[in-house]
This record gives C-alpha cells, structure tokens and sequence, in this order.
C-alpha cells in the first residue's frame, strides 16, 4: 500500500525557517517524480514544487523561488521542503504527492502538515 | 500564471448529473492533455478522480467522467450520491516556467 507520511510543520515566526519532511513507503520511492502541493486555511490548492526522480531537476512556484528548496533521499526513502524567509502567505497545510508518470499528475497523497507563520 | 476558473459551487439532487467546468488559456488547458481533477472531503487530502482529462483510476467509480474543449475542461458525475459531496478541483500542466495551475475549487452540495 503507498503511503506518504509528512511531519516537520509548526508555529514559525516570520522570517524563520522550517523543514518539512514526507516518509514513502509501498512503492518504489526512487522511480518517482514527487511534489509539493499546499492550501492555505480555506482555500484552494496551490503547487509549490517539484523533484525528478534522482534530484537533479527540480521546479518551483513563482511564490517560493529563491526561499524554498525540494530534495529528496532515495536511500531513506524521504523527500524534503526547506523552507526559509517564511512569510505570513506561507501558512498553509503543506502536502507531499506522488507523480503518476511524469505527466504532472499527483496520484497519491500524503495526509499533510501544518505550517503557521505568524509572531 | 493565473489560477482556471471554476464555478464556486455547485448543487444537484441524488441521481441527477451535473458537470463542473475548468476554463484555462490557451498555454494551459488549451494546450496539454494534461487536465485532471480531485476530489476532497473536508479534512482529508485531495483524491485524484481523473487524469489525462479523460482516464479514471483503478478504483474510481465510472459516474466520474472528464472531457475537454478548446480551453475548457469539464467533469461530470452522473448519478449523484450523497457521498459525492466534496470540493472538487481541477488542474492543468502549463509548460515549463509555471508547470502546474489548479483551479480555484467548486463545492459540489448533494441536495
């Protein structure tokens, strides 16, 4: 069964940094390109970015270029969201997705975690 | 690049059909067979419904379908359950500066 399993949010005053971490399990977690997607507190959903499967490319949102950075470890079977320069628009529950194929779609999802920004 | 368009809600009575629209641009719904959509139950994470505007996942009931036109995509459930009532979004890839757009989310009422 495929799990995606992400800790790592919390209360960050602004300015601060946070690392975001999803644990894989039930697939072969090295075959695949994975996301991260968010929603801030009652809105809609907004992708942040994404990784290749071995690292070497990754994409950003417009929102978070130059602050937030995707890595993953296939040996730990983690993928990662650094986020620094945390900003008051960055509160939001921050998902990790798996892609189906490399064709930008997100066939499983994590439960999310919840990241606040605010002093 | 900016967010599709959704109609903020929606509302259909058991057994009914109704269709969700998704209207892009030409450099995203237009352009790439990449539409998909997800369902999401408050508190829960998003479930992928329809991907490559058309194809459903193993395990995605066939009420669910999707299609496209021009710059608009649409989803559509026939045979409306009380289940069904969801926020549902749709996505479209976009090309390589801004891959990924969603729209902005329509709330589906089962009445």
């Amino acid at each position: 069964e495929v799990q995606l399993v992400e800790s790592g949010g919390g209360l960050v005053q602004p300015g601060g940094s946070l690392r975001l971490s999803c644990a894989a399990s039930g697939f072969t977690f090295s075959s695949y390109w994975m996301h991260w997607v968010r929603q801030a507190p009652g809105k809609g959903l907004v992708w942040v970015s994404r990784i290749n499967s071995d690292g070497s490319s990754t994409s950003y949102a417009d929102s978070v270029k130059g602050r937030f950075t995707i890595s993953r470890d296939n040996a730990k079977n983690t993928l990662y969201l650094q986020m620094n320069s945390l900003r008051a628009e960055d509160t939001a529950v921050y998902y990790c997705a798996r892609d189906l194929s490399l064709r930008w779609h997100f066939d499983y999802w994590g439960q999310g975690t919840l990241v606040t920004v605010s002093s | 690049q900016s967010a599709l368009t959704q109609p903020a809600s929606v509302s259909g009575s058991p057994g009914q059909s109704i269709t969700i629209s998704c209207t892009g641009t030409s450099s995203d719904v237009g352009s790439y067979n990449l539409v998909s959509w997800y369902q999401q139950h408050p508190g829960k994470a998003p479930k992928l419904m329809i991907y490559e505007v058309s194809k459903r996942p193993s395990g995605v009931s066939n009420r669910f379908s999707g299609s496209k036109s021009g710059n608009t995509a649409s989803l559509t459930i026939s045979g409306l359950q009380a289940e069904d009532e969801a926020d549902y979004y749709c996505c479209s890839y976009a090309g390589s500066s801004t891959p990924v757009v969603f729209g902005g989310g329509t709330k589906l009422t089962v009445l």
